[in-house]
């Protein structure tokens, strides 16, 4: 989706290397969730961000919510091949009517 | 068991064909989504349902329809089938009493149209 922008569109890293996925909004953000999506398999949920300035984490997985950049980073730490997927950010732009999707990053974590 | 499920997982058709594919879910949400997913376009919404009794179209209903049988079940249906609706569909769920819009997914539909 054009309102949604995620970067980049591909990542290839070493085992054990840190990385970023970003996802920017054209529209003011109510929600931001991460999925994780094994390949040609359903998503599974990461996290749920929902206040400016708000930071959660999952294991090595950490999301933060810029909103006034109206952006969402996602820092995966110390890169696992058990990493590896297809991940997509999802904006609730709306007021919880319902949530597009960014394209995704594909993720390829080399051992 | 898995608390939403999709059926057929697999389906392969010829154009023209109709076609429907069925998902249940046991979470007891109130809300159900249809996704298609496509290669470079990402994810993409094709109907939602709020209740038995909503039906809404999303970006790309066009050549779809639905029906929300009950509050467990939403099936959609492809009246003529044609190749460019070669996809990945998704189901999808969520509960309108948390405050957010939280998705639960079911394990996909992989459709060829031939």
């Amino acid at each position: 989706s054009q309102e949604l922008e995620q970067s980049p569109q591909s990542l290839i890293v070493q085992e054990g290397k840190n990385l970023t996925i970003n996802c920017t909004s054209s529209k003011t953000l109510y929600g931001l969730y991460w999925y994780k999506q094994k390949y040609g398999e359903g998503l599974i949920f990461l996290m749920m961000l929902q206040k400016g300035g708000e930071e959660k984490s999952h294991e090595k997985i950490t999301a933060k919510l810029d909103e006034k950049k109206q952006q969402s980073s996602l820092h995966i730490t110390a890169s696992q091949p058990s990493h590896a997927g297809i991940y997509l950010c999802g904006a609730d732009t709306g007021g919880y009517q319902k949530v597009t999707f960014g394209i995704g990053t594909k993720l390829q974590v080399i051992p | 068991d898995a608390d939403v499920t999709q059926t057929p997982r697999n389906r392969i058709t010829k154009t023209g064909k109709r076609i429907m594919l069925e998902c249940s879910q046991t979470k007891g949400h109130d809300r159900m989504y249809w996704y298609r997913q496509d290669p470079g376009l990402g994810l993409r919404l094709i109907y939602y349902s709020f209740d038995v009794k909503d039906i809404n179209k999303g970006e790309i209903s066009d050549g779809y329809s639905v029906s929300r049988q009950a509050q467990a079940k939403f099936s959609l249906s492809l009246e003529s089938a044609i190749p460019n609706q070669t996809a990945l569909y998704f189901c999808a769920t969520s509960d309108s009493g948390t405050g957010n819009n939280e998705q639960f997914f079911g394990p996909g539909t992989r459709l060829t149209v031939l």
